[in-house]
């Protein structure tokens, strides 16, 4: 069973459109992260989530809005998408939102390419 | 504010040979620190990870790190390098704060591995 899962795995889309991106764990987790990692393969946090409340928003562009319906899921809608946007998304989760020693689990990204 | 540096952007070692991936950070309070491993098309998996205790930590295949406060280093080792260790590495720092617990990564180093 996936740990943590994100769909869809590519996203290749024109500029100017909106897209969603969906990420699930079965972890039992209480906090989750989206990553940006661009071309140069460097990693970026954007956001977290605890139990359903943002904890952390990072400088993004509010074209970027996370959602949390539930614990297990965190969603990432991208609005009027730039070519910048062009990078992997990862997904993560941890256990609790102060524990910073327990590890992130990653799910396998989405690769976003804007023509 | 914290941060991650990774020496060496590419490493290239003969199969057999000792792997020595080298990370310094910088955090005003003792850090949490995590290796992460990054194959082609997946996400991050955790090697190892440093919160307390002994400063020697050992992780999966074959790999260990070592905390050294005085250097502010968490260098990553070990001893025979394997084809399969070809992929890229990350360093990361996590803070303690209650209020989240995101992960700084450094750039990353890119392992080569010849045979």
């Amino acid at each position: 069973d996936t740990a943590v899962s994100q769909t869809p795995k590519y996203l290749v889309t024109q500029m100017g459109n909106d897209k969603s991106i969906k990420c699930e764990q079965n972890l039992g987790h209480d906090t989750m992260y989206w990553y940006k990692q661009d071309s140069k393969k460097f990693l970026k946090i954007m956001f977290s989530y605890n139990n359903k409340e943002l904890i952390i928003n990072e400088t993004v562009p509010n074209r970027f809005s996370p959602k949390s319906p539930d614990k297990a899921h965190l969603n990432l809608h991208i609005n009027s998408l730039e070519l910048g946007d062009s990078a992997v998304y990862f997904c993560a989760s941890s256990q609790g939102p102060g524990q910073g020693n327990q590890p992130q689990h990653f799910g396998d990204g989405t690769r976003l390419s804007i023509l | 504010a914290q941060s991650v540096t990774q020496l060496g952007s590419h490493v290239s070692v003969s199969e057999g040979a000792l792997v020595l991936l080298r990370c310094n950070y910088s955090s005003s309070v003792p850090p949490y620190l995590f290796w992460y491993v990054q194959y082609p098309n997946q996400g991050l998996q955790l090697l190892l990870k440093y919160t307390t205790g002994a400063t020697l930590v050992k992780g999966i295949n074959g790999f260990e790190a070592e905390f050294k406060k005085s250097e502010t280093s968490f260098h990553l080792t070990k001893p025979s390098a394997h084809m399969s260790d070809a992929a890229e590495y990350f360093c990361a720092v996590s803070d303690r704060e209650t209020s989240g617990s995101r992960l700084t990564f450094g750039e990353g180093t890119q392992l080569t591995v010849n045979p």
